[in-house]
Parts: structure tokens; C-alpha cells; sequence
């Protein structure tokens, strides 16, 4: 069975204290890794697709890396307002999009 | 921007009363996605829906679910004898582009069952 898992579960760092958030995968043919970022009581805010080991997309203070087991969300230099958890999901042939638990990020002034 | 907007967002409800609850998508955007999260638990996938049919349905999606488009802009999921179990927050979501492309998640309906 597809599993999708995150570590660490959380995680709280100092404005500015860089950091990588990890999302590990076992899947039979990928199909796409998504990272999403979620505020509480809100639906999730889409951030990236990775479709293939070795790409990177980038979006202000985030970086997303892709291997073909698992995925890196870097921070750089994060803000209070970086503070949400971060979820990874993975669609692959015949298995729909299947959600990681999440890490939930503090990020403190 | 344009974003995807859910109604009601709060929705409480006796156990075996059936619920109807309603997306309303992002203009012109093809594929449609219902999820589902428990309090505290991961998202998890119900049902995909592109060109007025189902695409994919995970297991949760069984014979008690239905999804519907009646119009060009509405996309419901309808629980037709809710259950205890049944309670939790139901989001909706979009994508353009492509069925494993951006997805644009709403804001959510909390369903509560008594």
C-alpha cells in the first residue's frame, strides 16, 4: 500500500533559523508530489508539484526538492508568518492523492 | 483572485438526515475534487470528477456519497444517511490545468453529526 509520511511531526525554529521539512514516499509510479500548506481551521494552500527525481521549484523563502524516495521542503530565513503546517501528498497510477500527517512549523520572533 | 468558495460552512446535522454540501469551483476549471479531513487526522481523498462523471473514488466514497454538477458552476457531494463517523470537514477543490496538477483548495464545510 502507497504510504506517504513526514517528519518531523513538528517543528519550531527562530525567525530567520533555515530548516527542512521531509516528506518520504513509497509509491508505484508517480505520478506528481504535491506540498501544500494548511492554517488551522483553513483548507489547504497549494505551494508546489514535483513530477520527476532530480527537479526543484522554488517560491520565496521555499525550495522544493524531489529523490526518488522522498522530498525536502527548505526554508530560508523563515518569518512568524511562515508558521502553518505543511502537508505533502502524492498521487500515483491507480492511487489517488494520499496526504501525509503534516509537520507543523512555529516559527518564533 | 478567483478562488473556490463552500456553503454552508458549518453544517450540523441529526444522524441518518442526509446533507447536501456545495462547491462552487473556479470559472473554468475542469477537474473537481472532494476531500475530507478529521479533527486532528490527515486529508484524505474521496472522489475526483471530470467531464460530468467520476473519475476516481477512494474507499470512503461508498453507495451513502453521490457527487453532482447540476449547473456550470455548482459541484455538490451529497451524504444520503449521514453517520457519527461522518463528521468532519469536507473541502473542495479545483484544478485547470490538469487532473495532477495546482490544485485550489475552499475554505471548507465543518459537518457536524448528532
Amino acid at each position: 500500500e502507497d504510504q506517504v509520511t513526514q517528519s518531523p511531526e513538528a517543528l519550531r525554529l527562530q525567525e530567520g533559523e533555515s530548516s527542512s521539512l521531509n516528506c518520504s514516499y513509497t509509491v508505484s509510479g508517480l505520478r506528481g508530489l504535491f506540498w501544500y500548506r494548511q492554517d488551522p481551521g483553513k483548507g489547504p494552500e497549494f505551494l508546489f508539484t514535483l513530477y520527476s527525481a532530480g527537479e526543484e521549484k522554488e517560491k520565496e523563502r521555499l525550495k522544493a526538492t524531489l529523490t526518488k524516495k522522498e522530498s525536502f521542503l527548505h526554508i530560508t530565513a523563515p518569518k512568524p508568518e511562515d508558521s502553518a503546517t505543511y502537508l505533502c501528498a502524492v498521487a500515483s497510477y491507480g492511487q489517488n492523492f494520499v496526504f501525509g500527517p503534516g509537520t507543523r512549523l512555529s516559527v518564533l520572533p | 483572485e478567483p478562488e473556490v468558495t463552500q456553503t454552508p460552512s458549518h453544517q450540523v446535522t441529526q444522524m441518518g438526515q442526509e446533507v447536501i454540501l456545495r462547491c462552487v469551483p473556479i470559472s473554468n476549471h475542469l477537474y473537481f475534487y472532494w476531500y475530507r479531513q478529521i479533527l486532528g487526522q490527515k486529508v484524505e481523498f474521496l472522489v475526483s470528477f471530470y467531464n460530468n462523471e467520476i473519475s476516481e473514488k477512494s474507499e470512503i466514497f461508498d453507495d451513502q456519497f453521490s457527487v453532482e454538477r447540476p449547473d456550470g458552476s455548482n459541484f455538490t457531494l451529497k451524504i444520503r444517511s449521514t453517520k457519527l463517523e461522518d463528521s468532519a470537514m469536507y473541502f473542495c477543490a479545483s484544478s485547470g490545468t490538469g487532473y495532477y496538477n495546482e490544485q485550489f483548495f475552499g475554505p471548507g464545510t465543518r459537518l457536524t453529526v448528532l
